[in-house]
């Protein structure tokens, strides 16, 4: 069975801190792939990042950071230097094989960034 | 990325109606879903919509209450039927993109139904 566990809650920081929002999943499958998705206010929810589960490099895009280890099965999201448009709740998935449309979503977490 | 458009983005509606929620998407997505979003909750897979065809629908999830039609590739829409407050959510459209070898789900913003 296919699971994704955020068991972080809600979480505040103050502005500029660096903040890390876990992630842990359980499947069974050898190919998947994790998500991460951030639900702002207005409630769309905005893509972050794909990672598939042959490829466990560690990725960096501006002050956002994903460290993938499948020893742990974790997926976990770092902000660096928190602003307050980073408030939002933060969704990590897990999807199966290539088909990409079985989705499984953790129960987010909440961030607010207090300026 | 993908576009996804949602109508109507809110509604306020009596118990007892129901509500048509329509999306359209660019043509660059392949399968599209409905998802739902109680308050304060995760995301909940209603059904998968097929083009042409009934929607797969997920446990939990009916035809009679939430019917889904697909009628081409580009725009399905969601019926909340027969409402009570217990439908007050957010429903969202989804849709997934194949970029190279993967495919990513891109996500509409979202209709948010209050039953009273």
């Amino acid at each position: 069975a296919q699971k994704v566990t955020q068991a972080q809650t809600e979480i505040s920081v103050v502005e500029k801190e660096d903040v890390t929002l876990d992630c842990v999943y359980e499947t069974r499958d050898t190919t998947y792939y994790l998500f991460w998705y951030k639900q702002p206010p207005s409630g769309e929810l905005v893509f972050l990042i794909r990672r598939n589960s042959f490829d466990e490099q560690n990725e960096i895009s501006g002050r956002y950071s994903w460290n993938f280890q499948k020893s742990t099965s974790s997926f976990n999201f770092t902000i660096t230097a928190s602003q307050v448009v980073d408030s939002a709740v933060y969704f990590c998935a897990l999807s199966r094989g290539n088909t990409g449309n079985q989705f499984y979503f953790g129960t987010g977490t909440s961030l607010t960034v207090i300026p | 990325s993908a576009v996804i458009s949602q109508k109507p983005s809110r509604d306020i509606c009596q118990r007892g109606t129901s509500l048509t929620i329509q999306c359209q998407v660019d043509s660059q997505v392949t399968m599209m879903f409905w998802y739902r979003q109680q308050p304060g909750q995760s995301l909940t897979l209603i059904a998968t919509a097929n083009q042409g065809s009934e929607a797969t629908y997920e446990s939990g999830f009916v035809i009679d209450k939430f019917p889904i039609s697909r009628p081409n590739l580009t725009f399905s829409t969601l019926t909340v039927s027969n409402m009570s407050p217990e439908d007050s959510s957010i429903y969202l459209c989804s849709g997934t993109k194949r970029e190279g070898p993967q495919e990513t789900q891109y996500f509409g913003p979202g209709t948010r139904l209050l039953v009273l």
